[in-house]
């Protein structure tokens, strides 16, 4: 059964510095990984993709990064901003149920100007 | 932003009725799914539909039904709402091995 889990489960950093989220999950035989931005009471809100063949992918001051054979992600955000505050959630695609995502229990940062 | 509407997005209920979701799509996606976000949790796939009428369980299914007459509407039915169906419930929409789109999310309150 697929499992993802995302460390740390919370960070507090101050604004302008360079941060890494990690996700990782236990099975490599996945279609593709995404990461999603959730604000407090709000819905989920779709940050990028990286396909099964892709080892990166990036927008604007977000990279993320796929190294399917260690069961690993990363997302990187450069020059934190106040407005970056949420939480933050990996997602994996395989092949059962559909294509549901299985989701990690997100990290919450907060960016603190 | 992806055309998905979820209605109601707040409802309050007791014990013992049943409560209907809908999920409604613009996008003319083939796959649209129900999920539910509790603390601790995470988000937990409830059931999905592969197209019109093709609907199956995921993760957390039991107390739920589904139907799909529509391409564009995908129904959650709690037969019997208890206490512990108390939740944030969200609609999302796919294609195949593509990026999947959320809805603005249903919060539950069974009392």
């Amino acid at each position: 059964k697929q499992e993802v889990t995302q460390i740390p489960a919370a960070l507090s950093v101050p604004e302008g510095e360079n941060l890494v989220l990690n996700c990782s999950f236990t099975d490599s035989a996945i279609y593709n990984l995404q990461w999603f931005r959730q604000d407090p009471g709000k819905g989920l809100t779709s940050l990028l993709l990286i396909q099964s063949s892709q080892r990166e992918q990036t927008s604007g001051r977000l990279n993320a990064s796929l190294d399917k054979s260690s069961g690993r992600s990363t997302l990187y955000i450069a020059a934190s901003q106040p407005g970056d505050s949420a939480t933050y959630l990996c997602a994996v695609n395989g092949y059962q149920a559909g294509t549901a995502l299985i989701f990690g229990k997100g990290t919450t940062l907060s960016v603190s100007s | 932003d992806a055309g998905i509407t979820q209605s109601p997005r707040h409802k309050v209920t007791e014990t013992g009725t049943p409560v209907t979701l809908r999920c409604h799509q613009t996008e003319n996606h083939r796959y649209m799914y129900w999920y539910r976000q509790d603390p601790g949790h995470g988000l937990r796939l409830i059931h999905y539909s592969y197209g019109v009428k093709d609907t199956d369980k995921g993760e957390v299914s039991d107390g739920y039904s589904v139907s799909r007459s529509k391409t564009e509407d995908f129904l959650l039915t709690l037969e019997s709402a208890t206490s512990s169906q108390t939740s944030v419930y969200f609609c999302a929409i796919s294609e195949l091995a593509y990026e999947q789109y959320f809805g603005p999310g249903t919060r539950l309150t069974v009392t």
